[in-house]
């Protein structure tokens, strides 16, 4: 069975840009959810995504937003970019909200500029 | 909201010994605590998990124990080999909704 996948892999912007990161979940997963770790870090909670719902935000600024399709992929989205936000985001699936484990997929690298 | 602390940040071990890692949890309402390896250039892995209903968890040369009174869990890997070389990172949740990392700990196996 295939993994999580995540879309691009690498990512170079510069600061005032948007960008948008793809996330597709295990097969059968129907929640996503949304992490940034910056270098030497533990990954930090963004978003959770259930069944297309925002189940659960982390302490992060309007500027992160995210979206689950009917398909259960997600996209994460980060507007006005700061140098702050180079980091490698994390998509996780997840077979149901709760009672199971999260999988994380390969992660894209966002260099801001 | 959740706190998790994990030590040592680096931890170096002659190959065959063994390796601890600690962490501690600030929430008494988490249930759920996974342990995490991370590659250069990947993803966390999953390696073993303990829900608080179990106070030890065994998987080939890894174990992971909980003791919920003082808020505290272990990873312990025997006999390490190469490979074991890695992040690792501990976490808590609540019913897997939101996962609260430690900063990592960088394991060195030693030839």
């Amino acid at each position: 069975d295939a993994g999580v996948t995540q879309s691009p892999t690498h990512l170079i912007k510069t600061r005032g840009q948007h960008v948008t990161l793809r996330c597709s979940p295990i097969s059968g997963h129907k929640s996503v959810s949304w992490y940034q770790q910056v270098l030497g870090q533990g990954p930090q909670f963004i978003f959770q995504y259930y069944e297309k719902e925002e189940r659960g935000r982390g302490n992060f600024p309007d500027r992160f937003s995210a979206r689950q399709f009917p398909n259960y992929s997600s996209e994460l989205n980060v507007n006005a970019l700061l140098l702050g936000d180079s980091a490698l985001y994390l998509c996780a699936s997840m077979r149901t909200r709760s009672t199971d484990t999260q999988y994380f997929g390969p992660g894209t690298r966002l260099t801001v500029l | 909201g959740e706190n998790v602390e994990q030590h040592p940040s680096t931890l170096s071990v002659q190959e065959g010994d063994s390796a601890v890692i600690k962490c501690t949890y600030s929430d008494s309402a988490s249930n759920y605590f996974p342990w995490y390896k991370q590659e250069l250039g990947k993803g966390p892995q999953l390696i073993i998990d303990i829900r608080s209903n179990v106070g030890e968890k065994k998987d080939q040369r890894i174990a992971v124990t909980l003791n919920k009174t003082a808020k505290h869990f272990s990873l312990h890997i025997t006999e390490t080999q190469p490979e074991d070389s890695a992040v690792y990172f501990c976490a808590a949740s609540i019913e897997d909704d939101k996962i609260i990392f430690g900063k990592g700990t960088r394991l060195h196996i030693l030839p």
